[in-house]
């Protein structure tokens, strides 16, 4: 099956400091990227659907520029929490289609901790 | 996304089979039934789709009513590392990978040595 990488799988930061989230898929090229939130023992909430060189579509409630996102290649999209606070701490997961097939492939996840 | 209802938790035995319902009574013509589950501390991993008819593929089958208000996810032999929340998804054709996945609370699978 496809693979789709997260790095870093784990990082804490101090508060009002930025953090870089890199998704990537490793052996197809992925037309639309997601990016997700989870809570401890909560669901997957979406935040942001992204295409390849246009701009991240963000759910309601998402601050889009709080979480940039740039999708700069088929291969690889970005978040960035800007000044990052604690209740920004959450498992931040991507995931990848190539448009024509129905199925998303997710990465392994980052967990955020902020300080 | 039309909603759908699961347990939420379930056990069985190892090398036991497990069937995982889901209720869809609202499902849409255009509609497939996407089944993902999500091992502990990782990203959520696809598992299995079907339209109408019962799918079956390594992982596990996927059976279909005949009115497709609902659907059972069946496990033929689970093992320990099957051990996972397992969502049951309904995903629009017409929307193709374009959306996002809307995530209920799934049913969290637990398997009894």
């Amino acid at each position: 099956g496809a693979v789709v990488s997260q790095h870093p799988s784990w990082v804490i930061c101090k508060s009002g400091t930025s953090v870089k989230i890199e998704c990537r898929s490793l052996d197809f090229q992925a037309t639309t990227m997601f990016w997700y939130r989870q809570f401890p023992k909560k669901s997957l909430m979406l935040m942001a659907t992204s295409n390849e060189g246009s701009k991240a579509t963000y759910e309601q409630g998402v601050e889009k520029d709080k979480f940039l996102i740039n999708h700069a290649s088929l291969t690889l999209s970005t978040l960035t929490v800007t000044s990052a606070h604690p209740e920004d701490s959450s498992f931040y997961i991507c995931s990848a289609t190539s448009g024509r097939r129905e199925t998303q492939y997710f990465g392994p996840g980052t967990r955020l901790l902020v300080l | 996304d039309a909603k759908t209802t699961q347990p939420n938790s379930m056990e069985s035995n190892e090398e036991e089979p497990v069937h995982l319902p889901c209720n869809h009574s609202t499902i849409s013509g255009t509609d497939y039934i996407h089944w993902y589950r999500q091992l502990p501390s990782q990203g959520p991993e696809y598992v299995i789709h079907g339209l109408t008819s019962n799918v079956n593929n390594r992982m596990a089958s996927l059976a279909i009513a005949e009115d497709r208000k609902s659907s059972t996810l069946i496990l033929h032999r689970a093992t320990l590392r099957d051990a996972a929340v397992y969502y049951c998804i309904l995903r629009d054709v017409i929307g193709g990978g374009a959306d996002g996945l809307t995530f209920g609370k799934g049913t969290h699978l637990i398997i009894q040595p």
